[in-house]
């Protein structure tokens, strides 16, 4: 499967404890987003990572909630001591990057829930 | 004001009927358009993608742009069952040297067998 991979796709967790949800970007993409989107809502940007630089981290709140995308391995995105307001469908896409426009493509999501 | 604005729906058509979707923009700056197709628990699927004001036409699907009213469709011919889901407009402007993508809140889609 060359899409995106996004694991886990159903993640439990209870009020304080950390999510890390991860995601790989198409064969051959250097350009990853993360989204979150609630229930009857549209996608809302969150960060917009690079191998090893974040580009664009403005529709990420500024606490608890951190990304990253190491030279090797999968991007990551930290949500540390998780409240209920933080259950959502969170989406990673990736894209080919500069030079010509190149739309983004989707992986199915990890759902996060929350005690 | 939203930059981007779609009609949530839901839209309940009977197979076989054509479907229009829509979406209005506020932001001169978009240039690139999109649309998605979202299934139950799924992740958004790129349908369409196109530059240019006219259309563009791939099988059932016709994207349609209109720049100087900063509107754009999807029409869907011929719809199937299968065709039931949520689409989400999606619309690209460069920010800072990047491309960034605003997207419509997705208009709920059920067709009728």
């Amino acid at each position: 499967n060359a899409g995106v991979m996004q694991n886990p796709r159903h993640l439990v967790r209870r009020r304080g404890q950390e999510a890390r949800l991860r995601c790989s970007p198409m064969k051959g993409h250097s350009h990853v987003y993360w989204y979150r989107q609630l229930p009857e809502e549209g996608l809302k940007f969150m960060v917009y990572l690079q191998k090893e630089n974040i580009i664009d981290e403005s529709g990420m709140p500024k606490e608890r909630f951190s990304a990253e995308f190491p030279k090797e391995g999968p991007s990551i995105l930290r949500i540390q001591q998780v409240v209920r307001g933080d259950s959502a469908a969170y989406f990673c896409a990736s894209s080919p990057g500069f030079g010509t426009i190149q739309p983004q493509h989707f992986g199915d999501g990890t759902r996060l829930s929350i005690l | 004001q939203k930059e981007v604005e779609q009609d949530p729906g839901p839209l309940s058509v009977p197979e076989g009927a054509i479907v229009s979707l829509n979406c209005t923009y506020s932001n001169s700056a978009f240039q690139y358009f999109m649309w998605y197709r979202q299934y139950s628990r799924k992740g958004p699927e790129l349908l369409m993608y196109t530059y240019s004001s006219g259309n563009k036409e791939d099988g059932r699907f016709t994207a349609q742009v209109d720049k100087s009213s900063k509107y754009i469709s999807l029409f869907i011919r011929d719809s199937q069952p299968s065709d039931s889901a949520t689409y989400l407009c999606a619309m690209i402007g460069e920010t800072g040297g990047y491309q960034k993508v605003t997207f419509g809140t997705g208009t709920k889609l059920q067709v009728i067998p």
